[in-house]
């Protein structure tokens, strides 16, 4: 059975730039969840969604934002990109998302320069 | 505030030991998670607990929902075990928190 799919694992962008990352759940799993990494934030839920629609939301600005499709693959899109914005993105799926275990991908590395 | 804590921070054990990495939260939770990520970013969800104690191999995990703590313990350490250990809790609508982590050195 296929894993949690996170393309590009590696992206490099300009300040000011917006960037697209994909994420590919397990086959049957409709929750999608993300999340930004960074050295001195540590783990923070950026968004879940479950059959195309948001259910939740973390404390992000605007510039964050997501969706998924009819297939559960989901996207998330950051807009006018900014040095902090550097990180590993992560997303997880789970099969309703709650109180079911969680896959992660391996996520992308995205770094702003 | 951060909502869960974990300790210690840092953590270097000999080949074999004992090893416990505790978890305490202060929100109300559907579940909480035990996460390992290894060097390179790859998260591998452990053990997803509401209650009581859970097995898997060398790990155990327990859960105490009055105290609002956790534990995992890893018997038999071994150096594959070398990795970053973190605790997060979720709440109603998967609304993730998560501790800062424990890294784990095993030494031969």
């Amino acid at each position: 059975k296929a894993g949690v799919t996170q393309t590009p694992r590696y992206l490099i962008k300009t300040r000011g730039q917006q960037v697209t990352l994909s994420c590919s759940p397990i086959s049957g799993h409709r929750s999608v969840s993300w999340y930004q990494q960074t050295p001195g934030q540590g783990l923070q839920f950026l968004f879940e969604y479950f059959s195309e629609t948001q259910r939740n939301k973390g404390n992000f600005p605007g510039r964050f934002s997501g969706r998924q499709f009819s297939n559960s693959r989901s996207e998330m899109n950051v807009s006018t990109l900014e040095l902090g914005d550097s990180a590993l993105y992560l997303c997880a799926s789970t099969p309703t998302g709650t109180n079911y275990g969680y896959t992660f991908g391996s996520g992308t590395r995205l770094t702003v320069v | 505030k951060n909502e869960v804590e974990q300790s210690p921070q840092n953590l270097t054990a000999q080949e074999g030991e004992f090893i416990t990495i505790n978890c305490s939260y202060s929100v109300g939770i559907s579940a909480l998670h035990w996460l390992q990520q290894h060097p390179g970013g790859g998260i591998v969800s452990l053990f997803m607990l509401s209650s009581g104690k859970k097995k898997h191999g060398r790990l155990i995990a327990t859960i105490n929902i009055q105290e609002k703590h956790s534990s995992l313990h890893i018997t038999a350490s071994h150096p594959r075990d070398s990795a970053v250990y973190i605790c997060a809790v979720s709440r109603t609508g998967n609304q993730f928190y998560f501790g800062t982590g424990t890294s784990l050195t095993v030494i031969p």
